[in-house]
C-alpha cells in the first residue's frame, strides 16, 4: 500500500476560512516536505520539517515528533491565491528518496 | 538563488520512439531526481542520483534510462514511447545526502505520444 496518504483529496472553501490538510505515513518518517502546485504545474516548496512546527504567514505545518507518523498543514484566512494542489512528501531513514502523497486539490471561492 | 532548467518544455513523440529529456541545475546540488506526474495524480519517482555518475532506481524505472553526466545535469530517456501516453516529467534537486534539504523543482516537460 501507499506509504504516504493525504486527506482530503479535494477541498472547496470560501475566502477567509481556515483549513487543515493531513498526511499519514504507514511507517516512521525522518522528514516531511509540503509543496503547492499551481495551475501551470509549478511546484513550490512550502515547508521542510524534521520535527516540530514551522509557520510562514498564514501557513503553519507540524510534524508529529513522537511517532513521526503524520504531518499537518494549516491554512488560516484562506485567500484566492491559495488555490492549487498541495502535496506532502516524506522520507524514511537512510534514504535519499521522497515518497509523495496523491495531493489535496484546494479551491478557494470568493 | 538558482534555477532548474528542463528541456524541452513540450515533447511530442511517436509510438516506439526513443525520447530524451534534459535537466540542468545551477544550485551546485548533489542529488537530482526525475519524477513522473500523470494527470490529476501524485508524483512517482523514476530515477535519482546522489552524485555525478551515480544512478538509483525509483519505483517506476522500467522503460526508462537515466544518465548523470556531470553534477549539474541529469537526463532521462524514454526507451520506447507508449501510444497515447501523456504525462509531465519533473526534475528536482537538493543539496547533500541524508535528506536534510528542501527539494527544488523544474517547470516540467510535457510528453505526448501519438
Amino acid at each position: 500500500g501507499d506509504q504516504v496518504e493525504q486527506s482530503p483529496s479535494a477541498l472547496s472553501l470560501h475566502e477567509g476560512t481556515d483549513s487543515a490538510l493531513r498526511c499519514n505515513f504507514t511507517t516512521t518518517m525522518r522528514s516531511v516536505q509540503w509543496f503547492r502546485q499551481n495551475s501551470r504545474g509549478s511546484l513550490i516548496s512550502l515547508f521542510y520539517l524534521a520535527s516540530g512546527t514551522k509557520e510562514n504567514g498564514r501557513l503553519k505545518s507540524a510534524f508529529d515528533s513522537k511517532e513521526r507518523r503524520y504531518s499537518t498543514l494549516h491554512i488560516r484566512d484562506a485567500q484566492l491565491e491559495d488555490s492549487g494542489t498541495y502535496f506532502c512528501a516524506a522520507e524514511s531513514g537512510g534514504a535519499d528518496r521522497l515518497t509523495f502523497g496523491k495531493g489535496t486539490q484546494l479551491i478557494i471561492q470568493p | 538563488g538558482g534555477i532548474i532548467t528542463q528541456t524541452p518544455k513540450f515533447l511530442i513523440g511517436q509510438e516506439g520512439q526513443k525520447l530524451t529529456l534534459k535537466c540542468q541545475q545551477n544550485f551546485n546540488h548533489d542529488t537530482m531526481y526525475w519524477y513522473r506526474q500523470d494527470s490529476g495524480k501524485g508524483l512517482r519517482l523514476i530515477y535519482y542520483s546522489i552524485t555525478e555518475n551515480d544512478l538509483q532506481k525509483g519505483d517506476l524505472s522500467e522503460g526508462y534510462d537515466a544518465s548523470r553526466e556531470k553534477k549539474s545535469s541529469f537526463s532521462l530517456t524514454v526507451t520506447s514511447a507508449q501510444k497515447n501516453e501523456m504525462a509531465v516529467f519533473l526534475c528536482a534537486s537538493r543539496s547533500g545526502t541524508g535528506g536534510a534539504e528542501t527539494l527544488y523543482f523544474g517547470s516540467g516537460t510535457r510528453l505526448t505520444v501519438l
